[in-house]
């Protein structure tokens, strides 16, 4: 197994470009995804492939891949993007998941 | 409308049994891979299980491994999670969740989740 570790927090303002960090502990397995959970709901997948955006997904979500490292990057954040976000990713061989241990973004 | 609704959760004391349900709807349960995916209070999402699409094949993550067990019933469109010898560290919220297939192409990413059943376990 291994680790996805993210910033515990994020802060920014309304318009401003969050930048949320996932780093592996070993080199790259599988590709990243990414989730969006607002208080009280399931996960919402945000970015798949490390940087495909699924149907619906706005925009202003992007992402980047390098060596271990991988950034999730909310462009014009809004009010609405408040959440906590994780990184997951899984072994080559599709037989375990790991999920990073989440970033509070707060918009201030 | 695509989802998945999951049941059976509930307060139990240490060291019982508890079967949660999840119901899909909307799609055919059949086509897909299945997890189990649990969020303690205040954690991240933890994942715990996933099923082939045929149940040919079950993943477990180690904390879970020898207690719980991922079934399926294709026919009834029903995924299934038996925990057995409950501890106080599994208590949280689980989620049934579905592989995200992009074309022909299982992803390793989860597209369509329940709401979510909380388990506490506590005597």
């Amino acid at each position: 197994s291994y680790e996805l570790t993210q910033p515990p927090s994020v802060s920014v303002s309304p318009g401003q470009t969050a930048r949320i960090t996932c780093s592996a502990d070993a080199l790259p397995k599988d590709y990243a995804y990414w989730y969006q959970q607002k208080p009280g709901q399931a996960p919402v997948l945000v970015i798949y492939k490390d940087t495909e955006r699924p149907s619906g997904i706005p925009v202003r979500f992007s992402a980047s891949s390098s060596g271990t490292t991988v950034t999730l990057t909310i462009s014009g954040v809004q009010a609405e993007d408040e959440a906590d976000y994780y990184c997951q990713s899984a072994d080559s061989s599709g037989t375990y998941w790991v999920f990073g241990g989440g970033t509070k973004l707060t918009v201030l | 409308q695509v989802q998945l609704v999951e049941s059976g959760g509930g307060v139990v004391q240490p060291g019982t049994s508890l079967r949660l349900s999840c119901v899909a709807s909307g799609f055919t349960l059949g086509g897909y891979g299945m997890h189990w995916v649990r969020q303690a209070p205040g954690k991240g999402p933890e994942w715990l299980a996933y099923m082939w699409y045929d149940g040919s094949k079950e993943y477990y993550t180690d904390s879970v491994k020898g207690r719980f067990t991922i079934s399926r019933d294709n026919s009834k469109n029903t995924l299934y999670l038996q925990m057995n010898s409950l501890r106080a560290e599994d208590t949280a919220v689980y989620f049934c969740a579905r592989d995200f297939i992009v074309g022909d192409i299982v992803t390793n990413a989860f597209d369509i989740w329940g709401q979510g059943t909380m388990v506490t376990v506590s005597s």
